[in-house]
């Protein structure tokens, strides 16, 4: 049972809009560390989508957003593209553990 | 451009030891200000944080893991590796090694990731 709760899958049209929870605590996300979003393409090494909550790397499409509220952190995809196709994972810091935690997974199927 | 590659044994005898280099280009491990991380992925399912190793020699080990884990520094040859004992069938994976900034912030590069398989 992870730390980090993503829902098993979500899905949606291509052009649509998505998004993907992650639920946290008050030893992690609630506490006020950030939360972060990879990307993970079949057979691949995950990739960074969002860091601190909020922000995109070099060459993330302004498609791919992040939010934080309260002791939960979310993922949006708007424009849905078939590309997108991909497993999605967030991460964060928790006291309590005192190592970083990774969410479940979440499988992002385009219909 | 920072890159890290994963090395070892694609296959490891129940009992035994598996052990993985991750060797990094583009970067001194020397230099400080990064920390050296190992996750694994079982097949299907999701990532599991392992540990990690500061240029200082500070570990982290995940507690399902620690009695079992040694992540260790070779700052001549610029690699980390870990080192899991007592392996089982449960331990089949593939291995990523990874950089981050601090414990809590994100990965900045990874692996390309490396399976391995316990099996007699």
């Amino acid at each position: 049972q992870s730390v980090l709760t993503q829902p098993p899958s979500v899905s949606g049209a291509p052009g649509q809009r998505v998004t993907i929870s992650c639920a946290g605590s008050s030893s992690n996300i609630g506490a006020g560390y950030d939360a972060h979003w990879y990307q993970q393409l079949p057979g691949t090494a995950p990739k960074l989508l969002i860091y601190g909550n909020s922000n995109r790397p070099s060459g993330v499409p302004d498609r791919f957003s992040g939010s934080k509220s309260g002791t939960s952190a979310s993922l949006a995809i708007s424009g849905l593209q078939t590309e997108d196709e991909a497993d999605y994972y967030c991460q964060s810091y928790d006291s309590s553990l005192s190592s970083s935690v990774f969410g479940g997974g979440t499988k992002l199927t385009v219909l | 451009q920072v890159q890290l590659q994963e090395s070892g044994p694609g296959l490891v005898k129940p009992s035994q030891t598996l052990s993985l280099t991750c060797t990094v280009s583009g970067d001194s491990i020397s230099s400080g200000g990064y920390y050296w991380n190992w996750i694994r992925q079982h097949p299907g399912k999701g990532l599991e944080w392992i540990g990690y190793i500061y240029y200082s020699g500070h570990t982290y080990y995940t507690p399902s893991l620690k009695s079992r884990v040694t992540i260790s520094l070779d700052k001549s040859k610029n690699h980390f590796s870990l080192k899991l004992n007592s392996v089982t069938a449960a331990d089949t994976a593939v291995y990523y090694c990874a950089r981050t900034l601090s414990s809590s912030s994100w990965i900045d590069y990874w692996g390309q990731g490396t399976l391995v398989t316990v099996s007699s």
